[in-house]
């Protein structure tokens, strides 16, 4: 059954600071997601990663895949307020079956202190 | 281009009632998938429908849950009987082809009194 973990759980940073969050997973996949969710809201999509090596940014943010490792990062550079909301990395879909079903992570709940 | 719709948006209900949650895709989407995010929890999948068939709903529990996705009209998720431990965000997503980027609705929370 495929896992998918992050770390942390929880993030409490300073606004100015640079940090990661972590995603793995267990088995082969198609493509890796980023979603951003703030409290009582819906995800908001991030970014798509669908190739070993993919690296894309915006903003502060910026998002990479090692597919060989099966680790995906979320690098959060000299973090703002703003920036407060939980993280969620998605994978999905798996090899070469019918289904279309994204499993996530735990999220990371990050929080920027002023 | 309308997003994701989902209604209600806030649903409360006695144990033992039943729960209908709509979700109507964006436009020119035929794919719909249910997931269920429980406090403090990820998401979890729950269904995958095509129009007028389930395609994977391995994530549905075995008892008291139903989906469908008609011809015409929005997807329903339905479950009978509800008791407290069903209390959760429920999150309809779409994609215009099977492997397509999933896009996500407001969500319907479901609180069981």
């Amino acid at each position: 059954e495929l896992k998918v973990e992050q770390n942390p759980l929880f993030l409490s940073m300073q606004e100015g600071k640079n940090y990661t969050i972590y995603c793995n997973y267990s088995t082969t996949s198609d493509r890796l997601y980023w979603y951003r969710q703030d409290p009582g809201k819906s995800l908001e999509s991030l970014f798509v990663l669908l190739s070993n090596g993919a690296v894309k940014q915006e903003g502060r943010l910026m998002a990479s895949l090692d597919t060989k490792a099966r680790l995906s990062t979320l690098h959060i550079t000299a973090a703002v307020h703003d920036l407060s909301a939980t993280y969620f990395c998605a994978v999905g879909p798996l090899g070469g079956g019918a289904t279309n079903k994204l499993i996530f992570g735990t999220g990371t709940l990050l929080a920027v202190q002023p | 281009n309308a997003g994701v719709m989902q209604n209600p948006r806030h649903l409360v209900r006695r144990r033992g009632q039943e729960a209908r949650l709509r979700c109507s895709p964006m436009k020119g989407h035929s794919h719909v998938y249910w997931y269920r995010q429980l406090p403090e929890e990820g998401l979890k999948f729950m269904v995958y429908l095509q129009k007028e068939n389930i395609i994977d709903e391995s994530g549905m529990p075995k008892e008291r849950f139903s989906a469908e996705f008609p011809k015409e009209g929005p997807s329903i998720l339905r479950i009978q009987q509800v008791v407290r431990g069903d209390s959760a965000a429920y999150f309809c997503a779409s994609s215009p082809k099977d492997r397509g980027e999933q896009y996500f609705g407001p969500g319907t929370r479901l609180t069981v009194t």
